[in-house]
């Protein structure tokens, strides 16, 4: 089992050019998130989706786009990359409530992504 | 807006000694508390987690202590380990929202041999 795999891993970018991060689970995960990691800031959350084909906003959406075409994958977009998204995006994945505590999430190892 | 405060922002131990990572929250809607552990180069992982309806929730060396009353829960780390020198983070849920997590902003701790 993989998990959640984030690909690529690491990523350097000039001003105003566009990329995609992409996450796969493989463990038939309904919710996905989208989180950057700054120092000091712990985890905002970017997007999320309950669901295939749902998608919705989190605490700093803005110079963001993301699409879940497949249950499987959560895609995040940066239509013109600006220096003040350089971070370290997360993608974690969970069940849909059912249990007493809730489901954790489950989180990839990131992308770390610089932007000149 | 911070809607969780999470303090030290750094933390050394020494090897055997008791870790305390302090939290405190303001949305009242919040129904799941769980703390998680991230090692360098790692995503955060889930270490352990506690519902608002009790006091305290303990698994091997780790214990959440959690005053609904004062909306403050605190991670407390017994007999501390240089294996667990990571970054911890305290987080907070709503249930009706998509199962969002609101994250403090992370301590680093350094358990010193």
């Amino acid at each position: 089992n993989a998990g959640v795999t984030q690909t690529p891993k690491f990523r350097v970018l000039k001003t105003g050019q566009s990329m995609t991060l992409l996450c796969a689970q493989d463990m038939n995960h309904e919710y996905m998130y989208w989180y950057r990691q700054d120092p000091g800031m712990g985890l905002r959350l970017i997007h999320y989706s309950v669901g295939e084909g749902t998608t919705a906003k989190g605490e700093v959406p803005d110079g963001y786009n993301v699409s879940r075409l497949k249950k499987q994958n959560f895609l995040l977009g940066l239509e013109s990359a600006a220096p003040s998204q350089t971070s370290v995006y997360f993608c974690a994945s969970s069940y849909r409530l059912g249990t007493p505590l809730g489901q954790p999430q489950h989180f990839g190892d990131g992308t770390r992504l610089s932007i000149l | 807006q911070q809607q969780v405060k999470q303090s030290p922002q750094s933390l050394i131990v020494q090897k055997g000694g008791i870790s305390i990572i302090n939290c405190a929250y303001e949305n009242t809607a919040f129904d799941y508390f769980p703390w998680y552990q991230q090692f360098p180069g790692k995503g955060p992982a889930l270490l352990i987690a506690i519902r608002p309806d009790v006091s305290e929730k303990k698994e091997g060396r780790f214990t959440i202590s959690f005053n609904k009353s004062a909306k403050q829960f605190s991670l407390h780390i017994m007999d501390s380990q240089p294996g667990d020198s990571a970054t911890y983070f305290c987080a907070a849920r709503r249930e009706t929202s998509g199962s969002r997590l609101t994250f403090g902003e992370g301590t680093q701790l350094t358990v010193n041999p």
